[in-house]
Order: C-alpha cells, then sequence, then structure tokens
C-alpha cells in the first residue's frame, strides 16, 4: 500500500497569510494526486486533481503542485472560508489512501 | 447538478448487518465508477471500495473484504454497500462519491452514520 504523509498536522494562519501544505507519498506515482477540503459536519470537497489541476469552481487562490513522491498545496491570501481540514490522496493504485489530513485553524 | 444521497445508516449489533444506498442524479451514472469512503468519528478518510461504471471491476480496502459487497443498480440510478459481519471499527460516516475521469472523487454525498456498538 501507498502510505501518504501530510505535514503539518496542524496549522495557524492569519487571514491574507500564504500557506503551503506538503503530502509525500511512500513510492513515486507521477501526478495521481489529490488534495480536498472538509469542513466539521461536512463531505469532503475536492479541490485538485492530477496534482495540479484547479477543480471546476474552486477558487484560483488555491493551486498544487509536484509530482513524483513530494506534493504541495498553496493558498494564497487566505480567506475566513478556507480554514478547514485538508487531505490528500492517491489515485494511482487500490487501495486508494489518503494523509493523515492537516487542520488549519485561525491564528 | 449532481447530488449523491446516502441512507441506510443506523446502529446495530456486532455481527450484524446493515445496508446502505446513495441515490444519485444530476449526471449519467453509468459513465462514472464510484466509491464508498468512510471515516470514523473524529479521524481521517478510509477508502472503502470501488466498482467499474459497469459493475464488472470490484475492489475493496483489505479492512472490509469478506464482508463488505459493493454492487449498483443503473436503472434506479443507485449505488449500493452490503455490510455484514460488523465490527466495532466499522463505526464511521460512510459517503458515497464518484470517481472522476482522472480517479479523483469529484462529487460526495453528505454520508450516512452507521455506528456499531452492542
Amino acid at each position: 500500500d501507498i502510505q501518504m504523509t501530510q505535514s503539518p498536522s496542524s496549522l495557524s494562519a492569519s487571514v491574507g497569510d500564504r500557506v503551503t501544505i506538503t503530502c509525500r507519498a511512500s513510492q513515486s506515482f507521477s501526478r495521481y494526486l489529490n488534495w480536498y477540503q472538509q469542513k466539521p459536519g461536512k463531505a469532503p470537497k475536492l479541490l485538485i486533481y492530477a496534482a495540479s489541476s484547479l477543480q471546476s469552481g474552486v477558487p484560483s487562490r488555491f493551486s498544487g503542485s509536484g509530482s513524483g513522491t513530494d506534493f504541495t498545496l498553496t493558498i494564497n491570501s487566505l480567506q475566513p472560508e478556507d480554514f478547514a481540514t485538508y487531505y490528500c490522496q492517491q489515485s494511482y493504485s487500490t487501495p486508494y489512501t489518503f494523509g493523515q489530513g492537516t487542520k488549519l485553524e485561525i491564528k | 447538478q449532481v447530488q449523491l444521497v446516502e441512507s441506510g445508516g443506523g446502529l446495530v449489533k456486532p455481527g450484524g448487518s446493515l445496508r446502505l444506498s446513495c441515490a444519485a442524479s444530476g449526471y449519467i451514472f453509468s459513465d462514472y465508477y464510484m466509491s464508498w469512503i468512510r471515516q470514523a468519528p473524529g479521524k481521517g478518510l478510509e477508502w472503502v471500495s470501488y466498482i467499474s461504471s459497469s459493475g464488472s471491476i470490484l475492489y475493496y480496502a483489505d479492512s472490509v473484504k469478506g464482508r463488505f459487497t459493493i454492487s449498483r443498480d443503473t436503472a434506479k440510478n443507485s449505488l449500493y454497500l452490503e455490510m455484514n459481519s460488523l465490527r466495532a471499527e466499522d463505526t464511521a460516516v460512510y459517503y458515497c462519491a464518484r470517481k472522476g475521469y482522472n480517479a479523483e472523487f469529484d462529487y460526495w454525498g453528505q454520508g450516512t452514520l452507521v455506528t456499531v456498538s452492542s
């Protein structure tokens, strides 16, 4: 199984900040990497697919990059609605695995 | 618009069974793979199973293999998860999700809670 490790596990930031979340895979798989946002009591929402493609309707302040084993999610100019938990997920091989999550909190 | 609505969750005793359903609308159901993903209380996301658009290809996580069965009914635009021999560790919110063309989960239902407890 491919293990996905996110860092940091939690992060405090202020509105207007730029934040970066990283995701490392236990083996290389090109660009089969997706990012989701989840708010309390809600289903996850797809933000980025194929490492860097922005899902329709997602604000352009979200961006993704990386390939191989190292990937990043960047949020530019944080907005109040961005405080949530973020998960990476590999869709290269089953079992599809998620990172443990990064909780983004207001400083 | 794409909509996925799960139902069938509830409280069940260890060793019991439950069948979850997911009603899909707003797109051509038969064109897409579908998946179940779960989230234990306060925990992260765990992929459970997926089924191909035709229903001929099935995959399961090791944690549920042999106990859970995924299926779909194109005529009813519905996805199912038959869960048997339930354990306390199966307690979770179960989400159905559409698997997009890049293998991402592009649409999710609101989830249904399954609680396994005596």
